[in-house]
């Protein structure tokens, strides 16, 4: 599986746009690109996913460049509760069962 | 909404003690996972099953067996506990066809002493 790069914290303001970052540039054409987030003492929560195309859900959306080589997890308008570290996935279709979280951005939403 | 549900949070047992963590899912997926969470180390999988009575061995099965009787079930059972098994244990249900898209219980923090 591809590997990913991202930054190890940011910060946003609350109610502001958070962005995330994630370099992933060895993605192959059958990867996906997954979002994680884990929020402190409990599992981690699927956000979104996308091969090529942008994606949009009620959580978020996933923006990836046209060459594939990097994607951007937009949240909107964060809060408090989207404090959590976020980890960016690539994984081939019909891939390996489990996921491989790396260690992820830590963000962290300022009053 | 999909949920995972584990029977508890927090755990301490003893060295040599039978340990048995139950995950329950009701969104009628057919995988269910167990992963251990360690600082440093990430995720990493124990056992995947993806039918009843199904297993595969994830990367780190030594120490650990599990029971897959039905569906909406799966069991991690810890043998024999060994202080090098305290650690946050995830369960993890998904549908066959999206593997990715996994939907983790709250987790079970387990020590052993």
């Amino acid at each position: 599986d591809a590997k990913t790069t991202q930054p190890p914290s940011m910060d946003c303001a609350e109610g502001r746009a958070a962005n995330l970052p994630c370099n992933h540039s060895t993605i192959s054409g059958n990867e996906y690109v997954y979002w994680y987030r884990q929020i402190h003492s409990q599992g981690p929560q699927y956000i979104i996913h996308g091969l090529k195309n942008n994606e949009t859900n009620e959580m978020a959306s996933l923006i990836i460049t046209e060459d594939r080589k990097s994607s951007t997890l937009i949240l909107p308008h964060a809060t408090l509760r989207d404090t959590a570290v976020y980890y960016c996935i690539v994984r081939p279709r019909g891939g390996a069962n489990n996921l491989f979280f790396g260690t992820g951005t830590r963000l962290t939403v300022i009053p | 909404d999909v949920k995972v549900t584990q029977s508890s949070r927090y755990l301490v047992k003893r060295t040599g003690e039978k340990v048995f963590l139950e995950c329950v899912q009701d969104m009628d997926h057919e995988n269910m996972f167990w992963y251990r969470q360690d600082p440093g180390l990430g995720l990493r999988l124990i056992y995947f099953s993806y039918d009843v009575k199904m297993k595969e061995k994830g990367d780190i099965p030594e120490g650990y067996s599990v029971s897959r009787e039905k569906k909406e079930r799966f069991s991690l059972i810890l043998e024999s506990a060994s202080t090098n098994q305290t650690s946050m244990y995830l369960c993890a249900s998904s549908s066959r066809r999206r593997v990715g898209e996994q939907y983790f219980g709250p987790g079970t923090r387990l020590t052993v002493t």
